[in-house]
């Protein structure tokens, strides 16, 4: 149990173009959904945490108009990352939490985006 | 301000051998304590500890928890490279309750044949 789906797993765009990674929990329903950035060598960097329904809280130093989030439904949220650039490169990981064990979150496989 | 740190930062070592892995924190309102493993993707969830002096075990790999001294160690006995990945530990935010995790900066551990 507690599977989450990631995807896409890699990514390569141009700069300027925008990119959408979905994030589905598979088998229970996620009432917290949590985006994050890693970069080489480096821990897990928090970007945004955001509920089903509701508008998604942005972590200082994010730019909410840069990476948009969407939690439509208690098992997808989407990050979209608008006008990439090469600087966006990186590795962005998706995380949900149930409403049972709120303190426990259950990682995607991570997106690689590269922005030529 | 909520913090995490671990120790060491990287580790090598042999098949075999025993690892103790540690992480210590600082956070109002303690609630529990999360270890993650992270090999090439995403991490995947090893323990939650709540609780003092109680061992958490699977397989080779055993957590516990000190809240006197504000600390967690994570054994690996009998290692093998599979084991090989960055260990992560990691606390529910303090002041706030929506889930929010505090990450340390991880051990990267590398099992040599």
């Amino acid at each position: 149990g507690a599977v989450v789906s990631q995807h896409p797993s890699w990514v390569i765009c141009k700069s300027g173009t925008s990119v959408k990674i979905e994030c589905r929990s598979l088998d229970f329903q996620a009432t917290t959904m949590f985006w994050y950035r890693q970069f080489p060598k480096q821990s897990l960097m928090l970007m945004a945490t955001s509920n089903e329904g509701s508008k998604a809280t942005y972590e200082q130093g994010v730019e909410k108009d840069k990476f948009l989030i969407n939690h439509a439904s208690l098992t997808l949220s989407t990050l979209t990352v608008t006008s990439a650039h090469p600087e966006d490169s990186s590795f962005y990981i998706c995380s949900a939490s149930d409403s049972f064990s709120k303190n426990i979150q259950y990682f995607g496989a991570g997106t690689r985006l590269s922005v030529l | 301000e909520d913090k995490v740190v671990q120790s060491p930062l990287s580790l090598v070592v042999h098949e075999g051998d025993t690892v103790t892995l540690n992480c210590s924190y600082e956070v109002t309102n303690f609630r529990s304590l999360l270890w993650y493993k992270q090999e090439k993707k995403a991490p995947t969830f090893l323990f939650m500890l709540t609780s003092s002096g109680i061992e958490k075990k699977s397989g080779r790999l055993s957590s516990i928890l000190d809240k006197k001294e504000l600390s967690s160690i994570l054994n690996i006995t009998a290692t093998q490279t599979g084991d090989s990945a960055i260990y992560l530990c990691a606390v529910p935010h303090g002041s706030s309750n929506t889930g929010k995790l505090i990450f340390g900066q991880g051990t990267t551990l590398q099992v040599k044949p």
